[in-house]
């Protein structure tokens, strides 16, 4: 099936710095999506991506869709403490189909 | 702003009982999902559903697990003879097909440990 590596696993930065996190996929998507997962709760949408070569920015975060259509990246600029969660990335195809997550992204943000 | 809304949010069953999780989509969504996140692991895909009918499925959604529209609010995940292993956080999901594409907002879960 369908797999999405997304990097890095986990990452421990200071308030402020920026981050970066991608996925990538040897299948092509037609639509990236970006979630935050706190602890026991469900994936709340950040951002979505529907054209190859989109660049979207919500607030402090930045996600690009790959020309490749193969991967995303996202970059959140001046990290905050509540930044902090896990990050996965979604990619589907097709309307009522599957979607394929990536492994998440487990950010820490030192104040 | 509409969510989707998932209950119970936590559910304590033995093994081999059935169980059923229920969900309301946003009001005006046409596809509905389920997904499963085991603790500490990624979300997985489990079933796809629209015009009442299942659209995809993965291949963890086997002959235990049926979904259900019963009526024009509710969406609801059967798992008929828990597992063990069927431990894990249940999310629901819902989207519209919009002149961009498709977006799934998810529910809040519904934890189901297994003993």
């Amino acid at each position: 099936g369908q797999q999405l590596n997304q990097s890095p696993q986990s990452m421990f930065i200071q308030e402020g710095e920026d981050v970066s996190m991608n996925c990538t996929s040897s299948s092509i998507f037609n639509t990236w999506l970006w979630y935050k997962q706190d602890p026991g709760e469900g994936p709340v949408l950040l951002i979505a991506l529907y054209k190859a070569g989109e660049l979207t920015s919500n607030g402090r975060l930045t996600a690009q869709f790959g020309i490749t259509r193969k991967d995303s990246f996202l970059n959140i600029s001046a990290s905050i403490p509540s930044d902090v969660g896990i990050y996965f990335c979604a990619g589907l195809n097709t309307n009522a189909g599957k979607s394929t997550f990536g492994d998440g992204t487990t950010l820490t943000v030192k104040p | 702003e509409p969510e989707v809304t998932q209950t119970p949010s936590h559910q304590v069953t033995q093994m081999g009982q059935e169980v059923i999780l229920r969900c309301v989509p946003i009001s005006n969504h046409l596809y509905f999902y389920w997904y499963r996140q085991i603790l500490g692991q990624k979300v997985e895909f489990l079933v796809s559903f629209y015009n009442n009918e299942i659209s995809e499925k993965s291949e963890i959604f086997d002959d235990q697990f049926s979904v259900e529209r019963p009526d024009g609010s509710n969406f609801t995940l059967k798992i008929r003879s828990t597992k063990l292993e069927d431990s894990a956080m249940y999310f629901c999901a819902s989207s519209v097909e919009g002149s961009s594409g498709n977006t799934i907002y998810f529910g809040e879960g519904s934890w189901l440990t297994v003993v």
